[in-house]
């Protein structure tokens, strides 16, 4: 079936380090989202990217979508401990007649040692 | 004060016996979604409803029912047929399926024993 591929599935990082995820798909996306879910909690939504090449900021986060729009990455700039969760990616395919699917991916979970 | 409720936070069950999860949102949301996450599995759709008295089958339908009667409210049977029912339970909703960002419930977890 369609898939959506995210890496590394765990990363550890120092605190002040720079973090990244990268996501993949089989198949031509509709759009990519990423999702934020904290210890405990349940999935945020953070972004959404839809064009080719598209590029979104949000502070110390950098999202991408690649020009095939099969591709994606999530760039944390100086991590800090408040950056600490599992960040899914999820990616929206158009399966025909009208009907749509988010396919997640099995996301990364960044530890931020202090 | 809008968004998804999930109920119960906890639920504990005998194994063999059906359990119905509650999904209600009040958003106004045409499509709902329920996910079932497991330990490094991230998250597997069950089923999705585009519209009112409509839904699909995910990719991990089996031992499970929905129905959407209500625009609001989404419940989620599992059934004595699932093999392994233990999980964390997350509703979510969006305007519409084809291209909004989901909104997700506080989840249930459920335990099967």
């Amino acid at each position: 079936g369609q898939q959506v591929m995210q890496i590394p599935q765990y990363q550890h990082v120092q605190e002040g380090e720079d973090f990244t995820t990268y996501c993949n798909s089989s198949t031509t996306l509709s759009n990519i989202q990423w999702y934020k879910q904290r210890p405990g909690g349940h999935p945020v939504f953070l972004i959404q990217l839809v064009k080719s090449g598209e590029v979104k900021k949000q502070k110390r986060l950098t999202f991408q979508f690649g020009e095939a729009k099969k591709n994606s990455s999530l760039h944390i700039t100086a991590t800090q401990t408040t950056d600490v969760g599992t960040y899914f990616c999820a990616g929206l395919i158009d399966s025909g007649a009208g009907s749509y699917q988010l396919t997640f991916g099995k996301g990364t979970k960044l530890s931020v040692i202090p | 004060d809008g968004g998804i409720t999930q109920s119960p936070k906890y639920l504990f069950r005998k194994e063999g016996q059906n359990v119905t999860l509650s999904c209600e949102q009040n958003l106004n949301h045409d499509a709902m979604y329920w996910y079932r996450q497991d330990p490094g599995q991230g998250l597997r759709l069950i089923y999705y409803s585009q519209i009112v008295n409509d839904f699909q089958k995910g990719d991990i339908a089996e031992g499970y029912s929905v129905s959407r009667e209500k625009k609001e409210s989404f419940p989620l049977t599992v059934t004595s047929a699932q093999k392994n029912p233990t999980a964390f339970y997350l509703c979510a909703s969006s305007v519409r399926a084809d291209s909004y960002e989901q909104y997700f419930g506080p989840g249930t977890r459920l335990t099967v024993t």
